[in-house]
Order: C-alpha cells, then structure tokens, then sequence
C-alpha cells in the first residue's frame, strides 16, 4: 500500500523547544518537500528535496532546518527561531525534475505552541 | 475536523448542480497546472492537472479548462454531490529546473442537499 506518512497527527509543544516532524514515503520518489499552511491561505513551501543529501530553501525556510540521508525520509525540525510555529504542516513527494508533476501530499501534522 | 480556511471565498451550490471554480494564476511562463481538494484537516488530494499544451482536460465528473490568454484556470465538477464539499486549490508550476508548485488561496465548495 504505497502512500506518504507523517506523524503524529497533533503535536503540542512549549515556546522555546525544538521539535521534529516525521514524514516518510513508499513511493521511490526523489523529491520531497515540506510546506506550512495558516489559515485562509494557500499551501507555502518551506524545503524541498529533489534528491538524496540534497535540499534547498523554499520560500519561508527562516526558523526551520530539514535532512535527507534516506531517499524514504524528509524529517522538518521546527526550531525555537521561528517566531510562529502554530501551524499545519503539510509533507509531500513527487517524481523529480522539469516540467510539472503531481505531488503527493501527507494527512498533514498540527503542531500547536505555546 | 480542523479548519483549513477560516476565510476562503465559498462557492455554495445545490447538490445535483454544477459547480464551476475559478483560479488566476501569475505567470505566463508556467506549464504545469493542478487542482487539488482538501477536506477538513486531511492533505490535499489531486484531483486532475493539464499542461500548457492544453486547453480543456476531462477526467470523471471533473474537466479542467486553461485559458493562457489571460492566465485563467477553471475546475467544473458535473453533479455536485455533499462529498464534494471541501476547499479546493490549484496550483501551477515555475519552469526552471525542479518541480515547484505553487498554491493559490483556495475555494471552498460548500454543497447543500
């Protein structure tokens, strides 16, 4: 049963602490990304990946940092730097390079500071 | 459920009705363009896509059509059912090297028995 995972579904933490989220995928693609989204507005790229040990800011990566040492893994740590974490976090995968593919996008992680 | 959009516009139909959803998107350049649906605190889902070549794809119950004259994107979903009910983005991708898409604000469809 192919498909991408996050975890946990709801997340609470304290101002101040780090806090990692999970994202996995089975569908052997290359590129991953990671996107933050508020409400009443649209989805917002923070990183994404386009291979192995590879990635590259998006367009709000301020106050965040991500790895991928595994092509299944793309984790998101939300550091004590970014100045308003409470958000929907949204983790996607899709085949890789030019020319438009569909991402494919996780149930999503509500991470809640306070 | 969560909320995904507090704000969005809504579109309301009758079920049985058609529903038409409408998107500008900002750059001529673009040549990759996606509609998703997202339900209430789940991620979104793909609906359909068209590419740039394209003026108008059909998929089950849904057509897409593309109008690059003045950069408009529209999603028709034929007999609008409550399971319809969601709020629905499209998206359109940068040309230059990587598979960036990006989001518009998103409509929300809210269907009425």
């Amino acid at each position: 049963d192919g498909g991408i995972t996050q975890s946990p579904k709801y997340l609470f933490r304290k101002e101040g602490q780090n806090v990692t989220l999970s994202c996995e995928q089975n569908l052997n693609h290359d590129a991953m990304y990671w996107y933050r989204q508020d409400p009443g507005q649209g989805l917002r790229l923070i990183y994404y990946s386009q291979i192995v040990n590879d990635f590259q800011k998006g367009d709000i990566a301020e106050g965040y940092s991500v790895s991928r040492e595994k092509k299944e893994s793309f984790p998101l740590t939300v550091t004590s730097a970014q100045k308003n974490p409470t958000a929907f976090y949204l983790c996607a995968s899709s085949a890789s390079g030019a020319g438009g593919y569909e991402q494919y996008f996780g149930p999503g992680t509500r991470l809640t500071v306070t | 459920g969560e909320s995904v959009g507090l704000h969005l516009p809504t579109l309301s139909v009758q079920e049985g009705d058609n529903s038409i959803i409408n998107c500008a998107y900002s750059n001529s350049a673009s040549d990759y363009f996606i509609w998703y649906k997202q339900e209430s605190g789940k991620g979104p889902q793909f609906i359909i896509d068209i590419r740039s070549n394209m003026d108008k794809r059909q998929g089950q119950r849904v057509t897409v059509l593309l109008n690059k004259t003045v950069k408009h994107l529209s999603l028709q979903i034929a007999a609008t059912q409550p399971g319809d009910s969601a709020v629905y983005f499209c998206a359109e991708n940068m040309p230059g090297g990587y598979n960036k898409l990006i989001f518009g604000a998103g409509t929300r469809l809210a269907v009425h028995p």
